[in-house]
């Protein structure tokens, strides 16, 4: 059954450093998202994309972070300058659409990202 | 604000038990709703996605339902196994899967 991966599954960085997570879609999805759960709290939504460009993103997505898709497979996400209450649970997710864009969203394991 | 509530929060039953796993919303403008299950330190995968203009929703022994005018879902987990026991998160899309997630309702099913 098709799934959407994700990498690192855990990754350690000291405040300040830029980390970049990745993310392989299931391969006939167009649409694109990254979520993130911060221990203990709920799932948040962080930003959405299509057609290589974003499509809505929450206040918690500031200049600190980027998406992009750099090629036909990968999607990633990259905090240019990590902070302490960037430690989470990052889950990249996709969905081949639907009306209105709602169908149906199929996330990733989550790469765990302990900033120290 | 759009704001999604899950009671209760944790609860146990001895396997064989039905589940009852309730989700409120306060913005009933839903497209759909979804249920995931989430095991510790795990992703999220997807049990069950209602429509908003459908009732409920089966697959094996779970059930969902819908009443989108009182704001809230229900899932049912018929006939509970020890391999149940995980937190349960419902999700209301309000458009362009902008989801937004309950904190969840942990689940023990004590064999």
């Amino acid at each position: 059954e098709p799934e959407v991966t994700q990498t690192p599954s855990h990754q350690v960085t000291q405040m300040g450093q830029e980390v970049i997570l990745r993310c392989v879609p299931i391969s006939n999805h167009l649409y694109f998202y990254w979520y993130r759960q911060i221990l203990g709290q709920k799932v948040e939504f962080l930003v959405s994309f299509y057609n290589n460009e974003i499509s809505e993103k929450s206040e918690i997505f500031d200049d600190q972070f980027s998406v992009e898709r750099p090629d036909g497979s990968n999607f990633t996400l990259k905090i240019r300058s990590t902070k302490l209450e960037d430690s989470a649970m990052y889950f990249c997710a996709s969905t081949s659409g639907g009306r209105l864009n709602t169908g149906e969203l199929f996330f990733g394991e989550g790469s765990r990202l302990t900033v120290l | 604000k759009q704001e999604v509530t899950q009671i209760p929060a944790a609860l146990s039953v001895p396997e064989g038990e039905n589940l009852v796993l309730n989700c409120s919303f306060t913005d009933s403008a839903i497209y759909n709703l979804q249920w995931f299950r989430q095991d510790p330190g795990k992703g999220l995968t997807s049990l069950l996605l209602i429509q908003s203009s459908q009732r409920e929703q089966t697959s094996g022994r779970l059930n969902a339902s819908l009443d989108k005018s009182s704001g809230r879902s229900t899932l049912y987990i018929a006939a509970s196994q020890p391999g149940d026991s995980a937190t349960y998160l419902c999700a209301a899309n309000y458009g362009n899967n902008r989801l937004a997630f309950g904190k969840g309702n942990q689940v023990v099913v004590i064999p």
